[in-house]
C-alpha cells in the first residue's frame, strides 16, 4: 500500500524558517517524481515544486522562487522542502504527492503537514 | 503561463442528476496533461481522470472526462451522495515543471 507521511508543520515567524519532510512507502521511490502542493486555509490547492527521479530537473512555483528548495533522498525515501523567509501567505497545508507512472498528474497524496506563519 | 479556469463556480444539484462541469486553459493544453481531481472536506484531493478521459484506479463509470485544446470537461452522468465535494482540473507542463491547478467547482446538494 503506497503511504505519504508529511511532517514538520506547525507555528513559525515571519522571516523563519522550516523544514518538511515526506516519507514514502509501498512503492519503488526512486522511480518517480514528486511534488509538493498546498493548500492555504479554505481556498484552493496550488503547486509549489517538484523535484524529478534523480533530483536532475526541479521546479517552483514563482511564489516561492529563491526561498524554498526541494530534495530528495532515495536511499531513506524521503522528498523534503525547506522553506526559508516565510510569509504569512504561506500558511498553508502542505502535501506531498508522487506522480503517477505516466507522468503527468498526481495518483497519491500524503495527508498534508500544517504550516502556519504568523507572529 | 497555463491558467485554468473552471465554471461554475458552484454547482447546485440533487441526488441522481448529470453534473457538467467546464475547464478552459487560457492556451491549448495536451489532452496528455490534464487531469480532475475530487476532494471532500478534511481530505487530500484524489485523482479522478488522468489524459483527459482516462479513468483513475477504482474510479466509478459514472466519472468522465472529455475535450481537447483549451475546453475539457467533466461529466457526473448520476450524482450519488458522496460525489457532493469540489473538483479540480489540472494541467502539467514540463520546463522543466510547472503545474498548475484551476479555482474549483463546488458540487453541494440543491
Amino acid at each position: 500500500e503506497v503511504q505519504l507521511v508529511e511532517s514538520g508543520g506547525g507555528l513559525v515567524q515571519p522571516g523563519r524558517s522550516l523544514r518538511l519532510s515526506c516519507a514514502a512507502s509501498g512503492f519503488t521511490f526512486d522511480d518517480y517524481a514528486m511534488h509538493w502542493v498546498r493548500q492555504a486555509p479554505g481556498k484552493g490547492l496550488e503547486w509549489v515544486s517538484g523535484i524529478s527521479w534523480n533530483s536532475g530537473s526541479i521546479g517552483y512555483a514563482d511564489s516561492v522562487k529563491g526561498r524554498f528548495t526541494i530534495s530528495r533522498d532515495n536511499a531513506k525515501n524521503s522528498l523534503y522542502l525547506q522553506m526559508n523567509s516565510l510569509r504569512t501567505e504561506d500558511t498553508a497545508l502542505y502535501y506531498c504527492a508522487k506522480l503517477t507512472p505516466r507522468g503527468y498528474s498526481f495518483d497519491y497524496w500524503g495527508q498534508g503537514t500544517l504550516v502556519t506563519v504568523s507572529s | 503561463e497555463i491558467v485554468l479556469t473552471q465554471s461554475p463556480g458552484t454547482l447546485s444539484l440533487s441526488p441522481g442528476e448529470r453534473a457538467t462541469l467546464s475547464c478552459r486553459a487560457s492556451q491549448s493544453v495536451s489532452s496528455s496533461y490534464l487531469a480532475w481531481y475530487q476532494q471532500k472536506l478534511g481530505q487530500a484531493p484524489r485523482l479522478l481522470i488522468y489524459g483527459a478521459s482516462s479513468r483513475a484506479t477504482g474510479i466509478p463509470d459514472r466519472f468522465s472526462g472529455s475535450g481537447s485544446g483549451t475546453d475539457f470537461t467533466l461529466t457526473i452522468s448520476r450524482l450519488e451522495p458522496e460525489d457532493f465535494a469540489v473538483y479540480y482540473c489540472q494541467q502539467y507542463g514540463s520546463s522543466p515543471f510547472r503545474v498548475t491547478f484551476g479555482p474549483g467547482t463546488k458540487v453541494d446538494i440543491k
